[in-house]
């Protein structure tokens, strides 16, 4: 059971390239969830899904784009990369919507530079 | 909109002596709080969460609504407590809006 994956663990882009950020659960939870981490700044929500073919723009969606792939997969992609992305994003998975006090397993993260 | 505060971004604390790290909100309403930590290369993980009102690893946290406050306690720090902590408030559905964080250091 390995929870929550996410690849690449690093990636280094110039500005203007694309890449897609991959997430995936084993944990047969309905919600998943992108955030960003940057210093000083805590965890910020990009996009969240709540099930598999619904999406939800977060606190800061801008320049971003997700697709809920299926029940399990849940991917970030960024069309045209800027230095302001530059940031280490979470993938996280929670149980059952509509369940109060979910407990959200976290990826080990990505460790993204634009240049 | 709501709004978590960690007033402290960073705390050292000696080991054996208590520890508090302090959150506050701003939500008029009953939010649900969480503790969340992250240790030296390890993922995020939840600590504990007001409604539980469990003890996890010596650790507690009480829900002040008067003062808007869930400030994390421990009587007695230990070496291993030391990692970056998140308070963390859910409005019931499945997002979470997270402080600005707490880096604790336990001094031997």
């Amino acid at each position: 059971n390995a929870g929550v994956t996410q690849t690449p663990k690093f990636q280094v882009l110039k500005t203007g390239q694309s890449m897609t950020l991959q997430c995936a659960q084993d944990m047969n939870h309905n919600s998943m969830y992108w955030y960003r981490q940057d210093p000083g700044m805590g965890l910020r929500l990009i996009y969240y899904s709540a099930s598999e073919g619904t999406t939800d723009k977060g606190e800061v969606p801008n320049g971003y784009n997700v697709s809920r792939l299926n029940k399990r997969e849940f991917s970030l992609r960024l069309e045209s990369a800027a230095p302001s992305q530059t940031s280490v994003y979470f993938c996280a998975s929670s149980e059952d919507e509509g369940q109060p006090s979910y407990e959200q397993y976290f990826g080990p993260g990505t460790r993204l530079t634009v240049t | 909109a709501q709004r978590v505060t960690q007033p402290e971004k960073l705390l050292s604390v000696f080991k054996g002596a208590p520890v508090e790290l302090k959150c506050n909100y701003s939500y008029s309403g009953s939010p649900e709080l969480f503790w969340y930590v992250q240790y030296s290369r390890q993922r995020l993980q939840l600590l504990l969460r007001h409604i539980s009102r469990e003890s996890i690893k010596g650790f507690t946290a009480d829900l002040n609504k008067g003062e808007t406050s869930f400030h994390l306690k421990k009587p007695f720090a230990q070496e291993e407590d030391s990692a970056m902590y998140y308070c963390a408030l859910s409005l019931g559905n499945e997002k979470l809006t997270f402080g600005t964080g707490t880096r604790l250091t336990i001094i031997p």
